[in-house]
């Protein structure tokens, strides 16, 4: 199956920094990337569908000025969350597909992301 | 709103048992299900996918059904192992809507 990437791994940072982290699709061309957040023993929230080249697309509830998502060529999507505060301390999982929804998913392993 | 829900919340097994995981959906117009296992504090690996047009796949000891009319599926795990033991998500796309997951079901498999 398709090979999706996720860096960091995991991220250890201070209240009010903001961070970075990078989903890639290795070995095909991801049109779209989906964007989950997972709190423990819950299920996976989406939280934005990204489309390369265009505005990402939001779920209600998320805010699109702290989780900024970045899809500028079609092997990489980022998410960043500015200002990062301990209530978004979760696992973070991007996933792609090579068209729209309705597709096959690929998921990246996860960016665990604990802010102190 | 498509709404996922997998019985049961967790199961605990002996080695070697046929066990099966349900999943249910309330909307039946659906795109696929896509069966996952999650470890902890790992990221999702996809197991099975269904298309809607279809009634079941198989990949090695697992097994699963769709009956889309009336929103179920199952992943039936034959002559389980305790390498088995992970949290399986259900997952279902329709329509414009990317996929909407159930909370999963915890397996943990007792050697």
């Amino acid at each position: 199956g398709a090979v999706v990437s996720q860096h960091p791994s995991r991220v250890i940072c201070k209240s009010g920094t903001s961070v970075k982290i990078e989903c890639r699709s290795l070995d095909f061309q991801a049109t779209t990337m989906f964007w989950y957040r997972q709190f423990p023993k819950q299920s996976l929230m989406l939280m934005a569908t990204s489309n390369e080249g265009s505005k990402a697309t939001y779920e209600q509830g998320v805010e699109k000025d702290k989780f900024l998502i970045n899809h500028a060529s079609l092997t990489l999507s980022t998410l960043t969350v500015t200002s990062a505060h301990p209530e978004d301390s979760s696992f973070y999982i991007c996933s792609a597909n090579e068209g729209g929804v309705g597709i096959e998913q690929f998921f990246g392993p996860g960016t665990r992301l604990t802010v102190l | 709103k498509q709404e996922v829900t997998q019985i049961p919340a967790a199961l605990s097994v002996p080695e070697g048992e046929n066990l099966v995981l349900n999943c249910s959906f309330t909307d039946s117009a659906i795109y696929n299900l896509q069966w996952f296992r999650q470890d902890p504090g790992k990221g999702l690996t996809s197991l099975l996918l269904i298309q809607s047009s279809q009634r079941e796949q198989t990949s090695g000891r697992l097994n699963a059904s769709l009956d889309k009319s009336s929103g179920r599926s199952t992943l039936y795990i034959a002559a389980s192992q305790p390498g088995d033991s992970a949290t399986y998500l259900c997952a279902v796309s329709s329509g414009n809507t990317p996929l909407v997951f159930g909370k999963g079901t915890r397996l943990s498999v007792i050697a």
